[in-house]
């Protein structure tokens, strides 16, 4: 299995720009999740899916911020427009309702704002 | 103040010795416990998992929960330079359908 996938490994952009994360989840998987992780704040769950519904956006900072999983296999969050404090590595995870809490997470973008 | 409380280190400690890792908590709703490893630029990793109270044992891992106390630990006997890391708690309630609580994470240096 290929693991949970992520793209683009890393971003650069410039304040105002709109920045797009994508993110495949493992087969069969039912949740997926997008997470944030800065040195100040550590890892903040975002935003969560079950069945491409979805459940929980308590996380999500701003309006700017928007996630979609338009079908099992894919998941997009969006930043509009994108600031220098949204610099962070953003992490997508998913897992399947058998396995407990267990949940498998990608490599991580590494966004950085200008 | 926060859900889950872990020193973020970092801690030194020599090859073969035993790294003793914790974490703290406040929601005694908590049922689910787990440490996760996350290497430099990785994403992280599941390392233990543990349902409500009890000592479980993986390898050189040992992961212990003591609910009475809202206090979970993690330890790595005979450590080498390969477990050098962060090492992140999580633990979620039973009805929160996979939200998990992270701890800040503590840096894990072992030393040849």
């Amino acid at each position: 299995d290929a693991g949970v996938i992520q793209s683009p490994r890393h971003e650069v952009t410039e304040m105002g720009q709109e920045v797009t994360l994508r993110c495949k989840p493992i087969s069969g998987h039912d949740y997926l999740f997008w997470y944030r992780q800065t040195m100040m704040r550590g890892l903040e769950l975002l935003i969560y899916f079950n069945n491409n519904v979805p459940i929980d956006d308590s996380g999500m900072p701003e309006d700017r911020f928007s996630a979609k999983m338009p079908n099992a296999s894919f998941s997009t969050l969006k930043i509009q427009p994108s600031e220098p404090r949204d610099s962070a590595v953003y992490f997508c995870a998913s897992r399947t309702q058998g396995l407990g809490e267990t949940q498998y997470f990608g490599p991580g973008t590494r966004l950085l704002v200008l | 103040q926060k859900e889950v409380e872990q020193d973020p280190g970092p801690l030194s400690v020599p090859e073969g010795a035993i790294v003793s890792l914790n974490c703290t908590y406040s929601n005694s709703a908590f049922q689910y416990f787990m440490w996760y490893r996350q290497y430099s630029r990785k994403g992280p990793e599941l390392l233990m998992y543990t349902y409500s109270s009890g000592n479980k044992e993986d390898g050189r891992f040992t992961a212990q929960v003591d609910k009475s106390s809202k206090y979970i630990s993690l330890f790595i006997r005979d450590s080498q330079p390969s477990d050098s890391a962060t090492y992140l708690c999580a633990m979620s309630t039973t009805d929160s359908w996979g939200k998990l609580q992270f701890g800040a994470g503590t840096q894990v240096v072992v030393t040849p």
